[in-house]
């Protein structure tokens, strides 16, 4: 039962434009999510989070926004440049268990010049 | 400040060996996290210790298994390996601490291959 889900692998978008992945839950216990970026043969990199009591975080040109009601969140990236080309990963946490994350398959970003 | 360092960052074994990985977290972290990532299934939970005991375990066999020592430092064994135990093993770092803000930070990763 996958219970944090990414349903584009891929998205491809222009430079300079916006690019919004997106993310579904199912676990009504997650109370903090957060995205990371991963390049091939590299770790996750962490990109921005957002806690259950807020509905949108902001970082430069990376925001998070949250429905919980909807068990939606999205990532928004403004202006995309091509070094942002990678896979983008949503995770979740319950109870403040940081330190166990449940992850969505990803989605792969394609940023042409 | 060094990131997360694993070691080995590539490991070929054959069916039925064991093997252990190892993880070096951040300065200052107390928790480790380790992760297995397969193009099937994705990124998932194997376990997590914090000052050198488990306190969180996903759902893995016991072939999977993992120690943590008092400099925070921890390992990972996989025993009687299986083809489907080829992966990206990934660790992650944190201060552990709960209901908090408190990041993960990965490391590279050790691809294990099974032949």
């Amino acid at each position: 039962d996958q219970q944090v889900k990414q349903n584009s692998p891929s998205l491809s978008v222009q430079e300079g434009r916006i690019s919004i992945l997106n993310c579904d839950y199912t676990n009504s216990m997650f109370d903090y999510f957060l995205w990371y970026k991963k390049y091939p043969a590299e770790g996750p990199t962490f990109l921005i989070s957002i806690s259950s009591i807020k509905d949108k975080n902001e970082d430069g040109r990376f925001t998070v926004f949250l429905n919980k009601s909807a068990k939606h969140l999205s990532l928004h990236i403004v202006p995309s440049q091509p070094g942002d080309s990678a896979v983008y990963f949503c995770a979740a946490s319950a109870g403040g268990s940081n330190y166990k994350l449940t992850f969505g398959k990803g989605t792969l970003l394609t940023v042409n010049p | 400040k060094a990131g997360v360092t694993q070691t080995p960052r590539y490991l070929i074994k054959t069916r039925g060996q064991q093997v252990t990985l190892s993880c070096s977290p951040i300065s200052g972290h107390r928790s480790v996290s380790w992760y297995q990532q397969t193009p099937g299934q994705g990124l998932q939970f194997l376990f997590e210790y914090f000052s050198e005991t488990q306190r969180n375990k996903g759902n893995f066999p016991g072939r999977f298994s993992g120690r943590q020592f008092s400099n925070s430092r921890s390992e990972m064994n996989v025993s009687t390996l299986e083809l489907g135990d080829s992966a990206l093993y990934l660790c992650a770092s944190s201060k552990g601490l709960p209901y908090s803000t408190d990041t993960q930070y990965f490391g590279p990763g050790t691809r294990l291959t099974v032949l």
